[in-house]
């Protein structure tokens, strides 16, 4: 497709369950990155990916929290044990290494 | 390390009045400066961007921003806004340093037109 695809749009999941998340970047876009934005508040970094490489994961909020790019193209953006903190909208965004960031609709995630 | 402070976070407008929304960032390096839009239900779309050049950037709806270094500012403006402008923004920084791309956002800010 022409942009950023996440899959899925919603998850509902209860808390102590693992969930994964899906990134289909922009066709060679070198560069993606995760964010979480929680209701009402700006997009918070997660983690950076240039090709396969995880070159920042310093925004990750715990151990709990896996991601993974092995082709360098689609990334998986998984949860472990998930917590209701964990609610939030997790954006995807690729890059063409311009600076500029091209955004998915994200997945809502919704942990009861 | 970057940060980006946005000062109001709603601003009400009645339709066709002008509107600026503020956005100061602190950056130790130089930055790239962006304008994004979130629509009801939609993902994140960028309005606008100041890589270099021209510190007066335009979108194609209407919308401008300046850069302004000495007071690490980078406001929205728009001279009559519409209904359809009621959106979330957001005012995000990157740093030209190679080590890393990613943006630092603001908090947002939610424009309501009134009609």
């Amino acid at each position: 497709g022409a942009g950023v695809s996440q899959s899925p749009r919603y998850k509902v999941a209860k808390r102590g369950q693992d969930v994964a998340l899906r990134c289909d970047p922009i066709s060679g876009h070198v560069s993606l990155f995760w964010y979480q934005q929680a209701l009402g508040q700006g997009p918070e970094f997660l983690t950076y990916f240039q090709n396969e490489a995880q070159l920042d994961k310093s925004g990750l909020p715990s151990d709990r929290f896996f991601a993974e790019r092995p082709e360098g193209s689609v990334s998986t953006l998984k949860i472990q044990r998930t917590q209701q903190e964990d609610s939030a909208v997790y954006l995807c965004a690729s890059s063409p290494g311009t600076g500029q960031l091209f955004f998915g609709s994200g997945t809502q995630l919704s942990v009861l | 390390a970057q940060s980006v402070t946005q000062l109001d976070s709603q601003v009400p407008v009645f339709e066709e009045a002008p509107v600026e929304l503020r956005c100061n960032y602190s950056s130790s390096v130089s930055v790239y400066l962006f304008w994004y839009v979130q629509y009801p239900n939609q993902g994140l779309q960028l309005l606008l961007k100041y890589l270099s050049g021209s510190t007066l950037v335009k979108s194609i709806n209407g919308f401008e921003a300046e850069f302004n270094k000495s007071q690490t500012s980078f406001h929205l403006r728009k001279p009559s806004v519409h209904i359809s402008d009621t959106a979330e923004y957001f005012c995000a920084v990157s740093g030209m340093d190679m080590g890393r791309r990613a943006l630092t956002f603001g908090s947002g800010t939610r424009l309501q037109v009134q009609p």
